[in-house]
């Protein structure tokens, strides 16, 4: 596809659910980025992965919340034992180097 | 760290004023770049301008300019002529390149263009 692409776009759980939030990034990005934006709120930096490593993993958190990604493309981020408070937008964005990140159109989270 | 201030939270204006958005960075390094995006009612972040540190040229770009001043650490965003349909949150922020390419954003401006 011609951009960022995440699924799903919409996901309501219960509290104390396991969640996985799936990010396809732009074909031939290197990096990849995950943000949580709360209800007008401004973007929270949660990780960012440089190819299928992650150099800076310390916006997560909480133990509860950890992401991976497997050849330098799809990117997943589980969210253990949701909380209401992880209710949120979960934006996912790639870019290659320094160039301007490209977003998705985020996960809509509900933790009821 | 990296730190991106953007102190006014909302402004309201009538539909052809101008409206300047603050954004103020801090970091010691000397190589960083600064960016803003603009996110409409629907959500989806939208890329504007990315500045590098050692280019302090202004820009405009139709009735989008960006006044970067290294010396106030600033990096101002104005709207002249304003329209309803740039009513948007405005996000500014920084990537210092010491940091791993890490993008940092202010909190948002949320602009409301009214008729």
């Amino acid at each position: 596809g011609a951009g960022v692409s995440q699924s799903p776009s919409n996901k309501v759980t219960e509290k104390g659910k396991d969640v996985e939030l799936r990010c396809d990034p732009i074909s031939g990005h290197t990096a990849l980025y995950w943000y949580r934006q709360r209800l007008g709120q401004g973007l929270e930096f949660l990780i960012y992965f440089q190819g299928n490593s992650a150099p800076d993993k310390s916006g997560l958190p909480s133990d509860r919340f950890s992401a991976e990604r497997t050849g330098e493309s799809v990117s997943t981020l589980t969210i253990q034992r949701t909380q209401q408070e992880d209710s949120a937008v979960y934006l996912c964005a790639s870019s290659v180097q320094i160039s301007p990140l490209h977003f998705g159109n985020g996960t809509r989270l509900t933790v009821t | 760290a990296q730190k991106v201030t953007q102190a006014q939270t909302e402004i309201s204006v009538v539909e052809k004023e101008d409206v300047t958005l603050d954004c103020v960075y801090e970091t010691r390094d000397t190589t960083y770049y600064l960016f803003w995006y603009k996110q409409p009612p629907s959500g989806e972040l939208v890329f504007l301008i990315r500045r590098n540190s050692f280019d302090e040229q202004n820009e405009i770009s139709g009735r989008y300019s960006w006044n970067f001043q290294k010396s106030t650490s600033s990096f101002n965003f104005t709207i002249t002529a304003s329209q309803v349909v740039d009513s948007a949150v405005y996000f500014c922020a920084a990537m210092i390149k010491a940091a791993g390419n890490k993008l940092t954003f202010g909190g948002g401006t949320r602009v409301l263009v009214k008729p």
